[in-house]
């Protein structure tokens, strides 16, 4: 079953913040987030085990809600850079990775 | 060096060309996969392979054929493609196959295939 994300796009301005959430209708064994920019690999961000767990990664942060099934990545102050597709890998204890349908984020100056 | 490299970069092939494409990793990693991704969708996997040996093929036509001949090296042997097929084919690896909380998938930069 794969995961939920929303929303499915973002316009952001330089400096501004923005929130991904990616849910699912079954238990989560483990969340990965990737970022994948136009023509290139998916790059790993981060990967959330346990409930309640957050992660940070630069201004790029991560939660993840157990009882809800649902992780949410936060982006502070955004860059250019961060422009690209966001897509959460949900493990419903398959031990395979099911990506949601992806968030497109642009960043503008 | 969490590097996954794949050749060719682009590939184009007629509907009864036969092609390879490759990947190979140097992270010690146990588990290799193939995804098929089409343009604004996420990955979809394809193939698992876990300490050389295929343990996951998730329906995919007979005219995909995998190979895995040692633990760094991942080929994807191409015959017979339709139009359909035309994709950006993804490799990637982990430590271990089945257990996503021990680490993730570093992916490859994939190959863009073409199939006129």
């Amino acid at each position: 079953q794969q995961p939920v994300q929303s929303p499915q796009a973002v316009i952001l301005r330089e400096g501004e913040d923005a929130v991904i959430n990616c849910s699912s209708s079954k238990a989560l064994y483990s969340v990965h987030w990737y970022r994948q920019k136009h023509g290139e690999a998916p790059v790993f961000l981060m990967i959330l085990l346990k409930g309640g767990e957050q992660k940070g990664h630069e201004k790029i942060s991560a939660s993840f809600n157990e009882k809800k099934q649902q992780s949410s990545l936060y982006l502070t102050a955004s860059q250019l850079s961060y422009s690209g597709t966001y897509f959460c890998g949900g493990d419903n204890q398959g031990g395979k990775l099911i990506f949601g349908q992806g968030t497109e984020l642009s960043v503008k100056p | 060096d969490t590097e996954v490299t794949q050749t060719p970069k682009h590939l184009v092939m007629g509907m009864t060309n036969k092609k390879s494409l490759k990947c190979e990793q140097h992270m010690g990693h146990r588990a290799m996969y193939w995804y098929k991704q089409k343009a604004k969708k996420p990955p979809e996997l394809m193939f698992v392979y876990s300490y050389e040996k295929l343990s996951i093929n998730e329906s995919v036509p007979s005219r995909f054929s995998p190979e895995c001949p040692n633990s760094s090296l991942l080929n994807l042997h191409l015959h017979a493609l339709q139009p359909e097929d035309s994709a950006l084919y993804l490799c990637a690896s982990s430590q271990v196959a089945g257990q996503t909380r021990q680490g993730t998938q570093y992916f490859g930069p994939g190959t863009r295939l073409l199939v006129l």
